[in-house]
């Protein structure tokens, strides 16, 4: 079975300041795929990146970026200057099977912004 | 890009009355749909994956003869939770498998009185 541990439930930082969202996994899979999704007040969730078990290369997309460590499980997700924009619960996932993707959630992280 | 639609956004219905939820995918046909349930201010749980043509796969813990799935089409799968009480309040996510990604739908939020 798998599983996704987002240990921060909730994170406040003021504008502009950088936060890191941490998200661990467990799976006896060597091929898996990881997630983060960005679910605003409106509910629906929006999706942010992929990433497979083969690609350890970090990933950079404007203000956000994702480390991934597989010596660790980890897949962490930091947003630098943040905004107030970004005020979010954010969900890191977990899928085995590639093509009909089951995505095994973690329990979120809400992250507030502060103006 | 690719769209799935639910409908309704929202409902309120009694104690002991079914609603139906549908999933569309817009402009992609989906082999394979998810539908997936979100009580508050928690994460969101797998209830069964949605195949075209045949049976849905439930997931342990879920009642298939309370929520009952159809998938007619290659866009179009239905939720329908029967006999709705009170503690199946919550809010209901599809998503749809394209050719390589996962969409999700933008929810429906059910309150049954």
């Amino acid at each position: 079975a798998q599983k996704v541990t987002q240990a921060q439930t909730e994170i406040s930082v003021v504008e502009k300041e950088d936060v890191t969202l941490d998200c661990v996994y467990e799976t006896r899979d060597t091929t898996y795929y990881l997630f983060w999704y960005k679910q605003p007040p409106s509910g629906e969730l929006v999706f942010l990146i992929r990433r497979n078990s083969f690609d350890e290369q970090n990933e950079i997309s404007g203000r956000y970026s994702w480390n991934f460590q597989k010596s660790t499980s980890s897949f962490n997700f930091t947003i630098t200057a943040s905004q107030v924009v970004d005020s979010a619960v954010y969900f890191c996932a977990l899928s085995v099977e590639f093509g009909n993707e089951k995505l095994t959630f973690g329990t979120g992280t809400r992250l507030t912004i502060i103006p | 890009g690719a769209v799935v639609s639910q409908h309704p956004s929202w409902v309120i219905c009694k104690s002991g009355t079914s609603v139906k939820i549908e999933c569309r995918s817009l402009d992609f046909q989906a082999t394979t749909m998810f539908w997936y349930r979100q009580f508050p201010k928690q994460s969101l749980m797998l209830m069964a994956t949605s195949n075209e043509g045949s049976k849905a796969t439930y997931e342990q813990g879920v009642e298939k003869d309370k929520f009952l799935i159809n998938h007619a089409s290659l866009t179009l799968s239905t939720l329908t939770v029967t006999s709705a009480h009170p503690e199946d309040s919550s809010f209901y996510i599809c998503s749809a498998h394209g050719l390589a990604d996962q969409f999700f739908g933008p929810g429906t939020r059910l309150t049954v009185l």
